[in-house]
């Protein structure tokens, strides 16, 4: 089975100001890695996926990924947030060939103006 | 095209009652998951349906269960609620097994309160 860890469950930033999120996680198989954002009272949303090829991946708001297979991370960055980013941000894994996502606890991203 | 959809959005139940709650994936896709989302336990996977069959099925007691029709809607029902089934609950739609492609759209959930 897989698993993830999101190291910091609480990120405050100041708007402009670059982030980063980070994500390992623990898997025998390869697999596809994910972040999704969730705002209050609402469901999850699809951010960015890594499934094959480059490792690096982008999403359409400015955020990126990077999958990194010997340090086993996949940690989303974003140059210069906004006041909407503020939201709580899921990485999941899921192995090649099973229907078992695992997501992490989540980091709640707060940025101030 | 629609997103997925979950009806009630929001839910009162009292002790050992039971609930329904209902899921349409968007149009054409044919598998269904559901997961519990808590602030003590986080994002909990309960079940996943393909064509009206449970594929996979998360750690959970069997007062949780779950079924899919033709349509590929979904419903999952919890019998005997307990207070800690207070969460809220998503259902995700993807066009084919997870397995074979990891696309999933998670719909806005239902919010369970159990008093």
């Amino acid at each position: 089975a897989q698993s993830v860890t999101q190291l910091d469950s609480q990120v405050p930033v100041f708007e402009e100001a670059p982030v980063e999120l980070r994500c390992n996680y623990s898997s025998s198989v390869s697999v596809y890695l994910f972040w999704y954002v969730q705002y209050p009272n609402q469901g999850l949303q699809l951010l960015l996926k890594y499934l094959s090829g480059s490792t690096l991946v982008e999403s359409i708001n400015g955020f990126e990924a990077e999958f990194n297979k010997s340090q086993t991370s996949f940690h989303l960055r974003k140059p210069s947030v906004h006041i909407s980013d503020t939201a709580e941000y899921f990485c999941a894994v899921l192995g090649y060939n099973n229907n078992d996502m695992r997501f992490g606890a989540g980091t709640r991203l707060t940025v101030k103006p | 095209k629609a997103g997925v959809t979950q009806t009630p959005r929001y839910l009162i139940k009292t002790r050992g009652q039971q609930v329904t709650l209902s899921c349409s994936p968007i149009s054409g896709h044919r598998s269904v998951s559901w997961y519990q989302q808590t602030p003590g336990q986080g994002l909990q996977f309960l079940f996943e349906y393909f064509s009206e069959t449970q594929r996979n099925k998360g750690n959970f007691p069997g007062r949780f269960s779950g079924r899919q029709f033709s349509n590929s809607r979904s419903e999952m029902n919890v019998s005997t609620l307990e207070l800690g089934d207070s969460a809220l609950y998503l259902c995700a739609s993807s066009p084919i097994p997870t397995e074979l492609g990891p696309e999933q759209y998670f719909g806005p959930g239902t919010r369970l309160t159990v008093t």
